[in-house]
């Protein structure tokens, strides 16, 4: 069973940092790219950054890009997202997704964790 | 960035109703559509990718179609489990967006 364990997520103030890590278990960690997909309290979904299987490429969103870095440790099965500089429109649940990438570059999130609150304030 | 519009933003409908969710995006995006089905306080659950394929597990009552900027989830006959919040989401190319969302709502 694909089973995804956020954890990290507390409040921190303004410009603060803080690490996201995502526990993964259940399925061949090191074949698969990983996402961080965020969610502002009451709003919908956000894409926040991908990493492939090898780390060999990452991807992030205009919001985040220069203040968060997705790493990945595939020897203990889990993913990271390093959050710099952090500001109040940081405040969401993160959740962690494995992705699925198949034929002509077809990409899904087909399993998600449950989520780790971040809270930016002062 | 690719905009994708949901519609309607909400929906009220009643157990056993056929429901239509539509998902245009800004530009063409071929068939790399996604649906997912979120509840309160959970994760989002993925129902249809590719834009017609249904997830493993997921009930045959799911359907997703369309391609290039015009794509739609129906539901045949709703069920209470399926009272929820959709969202559509493009993966043609980053950044990867979502659409608004739809809560679905029991009349």
């Amino acid at each position: 069973e694909v089973q995804l364990l956020e954890s990290g997520g507390v409040l921190v103030q303004p410009g603060g940092s803080l690490r996201l890590s995502c526990a993964a278990s259940g399925f061949i960690f090191s074949g698969y790219a990983m996402s961080w997909v965020r969610q502002a309290p009451g709003k919908g979904l956000e894409w926040v950054s991908t990493i492939t299987a090898n780390s060999g490429t990452t991807y992030y969103s205009d919001s985040v890009k220069g203040r968060f870095t997705i790493s990945r440790d595939n020897s203990q099965n889990t993913l990271y997202l390093q959050m710099n500089s952090l500001r109040a429109e940081d405040t969401a649940v993160f959740f962690c997704s494995k992705d699925q990438v198949f034929g002509d570059g077809y990409i899904n999130f087909d399993y998600w964790g449950q989520g780790t609150l971040v809270t930016v304030s002062s | 960035d690719i905009q994708m519009t949901q519609s309607p933003s909400s929906l009220s409908a009643s157990v056993g109703d056929r429901v239509t969710i539509t998902c245009r995006a800004s530009q063409s995006i071929r068939s790399h559509l996604n649906w997912y089905q979120q509840k309160p306080g959970k994760a989002p659950k993925l129902l249809i990718y590719a834009a017609s394929s249904l997830q493993s597990e997921v009930p045959s009552r799911f359907t997703g179609s369309g391609s290039g900027t015009d794509f739609t989830l129906t539901i045949s006959s709703l069920q209470l489990e399926d009272f929820a919040t959709y969202y559509c989401q493009q993966s043609y190319t980053t950044p990867i967006t979502f659409g608004q969302g739809t809560r679905l709502e029991i009349k």
